[in-house]
């Protein structure tokens, strides 16, 4: 079964300074990795996506990040943060084997400070 | 290209009532997807059609819950009688019927019970 860990529930990050989000994620083969984000009021919007190819992707808003296979891994990271980047985030695991659902993290709250 | 839509953004009603949530999904996906985050947890996967079928509700709760998808357009998500835990966001996505494809969101729909 697939599953999905973000360790940090709750990240506070100064405007300008780095942001790195964290997510391990559980599966047998090679998984598709998402990157979601929910605004205060809105959606969830794709931020990224890895299918397969290059391990460094990048996604919207400045937004990229790096799957490393012997880590189980899907990091995301943006080099400075920006106020409208308060929201959560989610990473998720998809798989044609498991019918396409989506598995999520529990999500991870992050809070811009000016 | 509109994208998915969903209604209502939110619902308020009385344990032991009924309701029904909408989902529109984006013109000519084939698959649809409902999810569910209940307050403080993680979003999970509920049930998946392609086009009219039910491709997998292993996700359903309990028999409570009934999903439709009438002729493959927009689906209904019936909650009959609604109970206090039934409460959280209630989530719809589609995504193209080829291959694995990132899957597109809605705004979802608050329900809360009392």
């Amino acid at each position: 079964a697939q599953s999905v860990t973000q360790p940090d529930i709750h990240i506070t990050v100064s405007e300008g300074a780095s942001l790195e989000l964290r997510c391990n994620y559980s599966y047998g083969a090679t998984p598709y990795l998402f990157w979601y984000v929910q605004s205060p009021g809105q959606g969830l919007q794709l931020l990224l996506k890895y299918f397969s190819g290059d391990t460094l992707v990048q996604g919207i808003k400045g937004f990229e990040a790096e799957f490393k296979r012997s880590q189980s891994s899907f990091n995301l990271r943006k080099p400075s943060v920006h106020w409208s980047d308060a929201a959560e985030y989610f990473c998720a695991v998809g798989a044609k084997a498991a019918g396409n659902k989506l598995t999520f993290g529990g999500g991870t709250r992050v809070l811009v400070k000016p | 290209e509109a994208g998915v839509t969903q209604f209502p953004s939110h619902s308020v009603i009385e344990k032991g009532q009924t309701v029904t949530l909408r989902c529109d999904p984006i013109s000519g996906h084939d698959n649809l997807y409902w999810y569910r985050r209940v307050m403080g947890k993680e979003i999970k996967f509920l049930l998946h059609f392609v086009k009219e079928s039910k491709q997998d509700e292993s996700g359903m709760p309990n028999n409570r819950f009934l999903a439709e998808r009438t002729g493959g357009t927009y689906s209904t998500l019936k909650v009959q009688p609604a109970e206090l835990e039934d409460s959280g966001v209630y989530f719809c996505a589609s995504s193209p019927d080829r291959g694995f494809y990132e899957q597109y969101f809605g705004p979802g729909t608050r329900l809360t019970v009392t």
